[in-house]
């Protein structure tokens, strides 16, 4: 089981970035998924999620703003990052969900700095 | 949504002594999960379902608890130990994760 994020970087306040997790060596489809961030020096805050049927559910500090999404046939998770605040500088993981409801396998992070 | 209150914040061991970190629920849970992490690194789940091991995890960590309170155990703790350990709850989302505790080995 591999998760890879991709996409983060440098972003102005108000700005966009769509950030990507590649999975492999599992049936991805069968899978919920979430999307956790951490910022500097902090703990775990919980993001989004999105069940293997494509339902999502958002913390209430980025519902409106970001949107989870994934691709099955490409095996790749999404999280739409749009109107950015400086408080949502993190490093931003993705998790695959069990049905016991832990993250078994955590990709290695993606950093989105928001700062103008 | 249940609020997850871990303590102590930070502690520090010497190897060989016997470690309790606890988490309170806001709200009674069915169960409870623990990760471990190290600086740098992604979070790995260490307990499962208040009890349960993590593959790999030494059998000197142990967990329980029911309802609203729960611990995490290490018994003659190692220097490896030293991490930071989070709760989680997962009775639906929202997830909810402890603030965590640093727990340093002197």
């Amino acid at each position: 089981v591999q998760l890879v994020e991709s996409g983060g970087g440098l972003v102005q306040p108000g700005k966009s970035l769509k950030l990507s997790c590649s999975a492999s060596g599992f049936t991805f489809s069968s899978y919920g998924m979430h999307w956790i961030r951490q910022a500097p020096g902090k703990g775990l805050d919980w993001v989004a999620y999105i069940s293997s049927s494509s339902g999502t559910v958002y913390a209430d500090a980025v519902k409106g703003r970001f949107t989870i999404s994934r691709d099955n046939a490409k095996n790749t998770l999404y999280l739409q990052l749009n109107s950015l605040k400086s408080e949502d500088t993190a490093i931003y993981y993705c998790a695959r969900w069990t049905t016991e409801g832990i993250g078994d396998y955590w990709g290695q992070g993606v950093m989105v700095t928001v700062s103008s | 949504e249940i609020v997850l209150t871990q303590s102590p914040t930070t502690m520090a061991a010497s190897p060989g002594e016997k470690v309790t970190i606890t988490c309170h629920a806001s709200s009674s849970v069915s169960y409870m999960h623990w990760y471990q992490q190290k600086p740098g690194a992604s979070p790995k789940p260490w307990i499962y379902a208040t009890s349960t091991l993590a593959s790999g995890v030494p059998d000197r960590f142990s967990g329980s608890g029911s309802g609203t309170s729960y611990s995490l155990t290490i018994n003659n703790v190692e220097a490896e130990d030293a991490a930071t350990y989070y709760c989680q709850q997962w009775n639906y989302p929202p997830i909810t994760f402890g603030s965590g505790t640093k727990l340093e080995i002197k």
